[in-house]
């Protein structure tokens, strides 16, 4: 599994645009870039997936550049209760168990 | 609601003892996870099945975790003569299959504390 590099803390006053980079520069041909969210006492939460280009929902957006090297999750116009821990991981998409590996995230404070 | 459930969602127990934890996945999940996760880091995975088989274990996973999935529906995790270095979150995870692997639903978690 490709080994990530994000940023330890941000942070980010309420209303501004957000956006956390991550590193994976032994990304494979196959592999998938999924973003978590992770709130105190509770599991990660599933933000967002994508694999080239741009890939946008209601939480959030994800850039992927062409080499595939780095990633950028943009959050749109933070609240207090955007406050969290994301994590960003790279896995293949093939046969196999899909266990994700987490690294230490990257801790997102948002400043009233 | 219909998203993952653990119980119990805390445990204190002492060093030495035995001690179980259940995951009640999504209800058509068929693969399951279990994950750990102490202070300040990650989720560290633990252990996959898929329906009622399981496919993979960590080296983290030492002889003192078992883990079932019976007929495929819930599981149960369990520690025996747990130690003070278990104490952690321990968290599960369920997916639908391949194409959504990565999309995983956690539950809460059990926080366990060995005293």
């Amino acid at each position: 599994l490709a080994k990530t590099t994000q940023p330890i803390s941000m942070d980010s006053y309420e209303g501004q645009e957000v956006n956390i980079t991550c590193s994976h520069n032994n990304i494979a041909t196959n592999d998938y870039i999924t973003w978590y969210q992770q709130f105190p006492s509770q599991g990660p939460r599933f933000i967002i997936q994508g694999y080239k280009t741009k890939v946008t929902n209601e939480v959030a957006s994800l850039f992927i550049p062409a080499d595939r090297k780095s990633s950028t999750l943009s959050l749109p116009r933070v609240s207090l209760s955007d406050t969290a821990v994301y994590y960003c991981l790279v896995g293949g998409s093939g046969a196999g168990s899909y266990q994700l590996t987490f690294g230490k995230g990257t801790k997102l404070s948002v400043i009233p | 609601d219909t998203g993952v459930s653990q119980n119990p969602r805390h445990k204190i127990t002492k060093r030495g003892q035995n001690v179980t934890f259940r995951c009640d996945p999504i209800s058509e999940h068929n693969r399951l996870y279990w994950y750990r996760q102490t202070l300040g880091q990650g989720p560290e995975f633990l252990t996959y099945f898929q329906n009622e088989a399981q496919l993979e274990k960590s080296r983290l996973l030492s002889d003192r975790f078992s883990a079932e999935r019976p007929k495929g529906s819930f599981s149960t995790l369990e520690i025996q003569r747990t130690e003070q270095g278990d104490s952690a979150i321990y968290l599960c995870a369920s997916s639908l299959g391949a194409r959504e692997g990565y999309e995983q639903y956690f539950g809460p978690g059990t926080r366990l504390t060995v005293t």
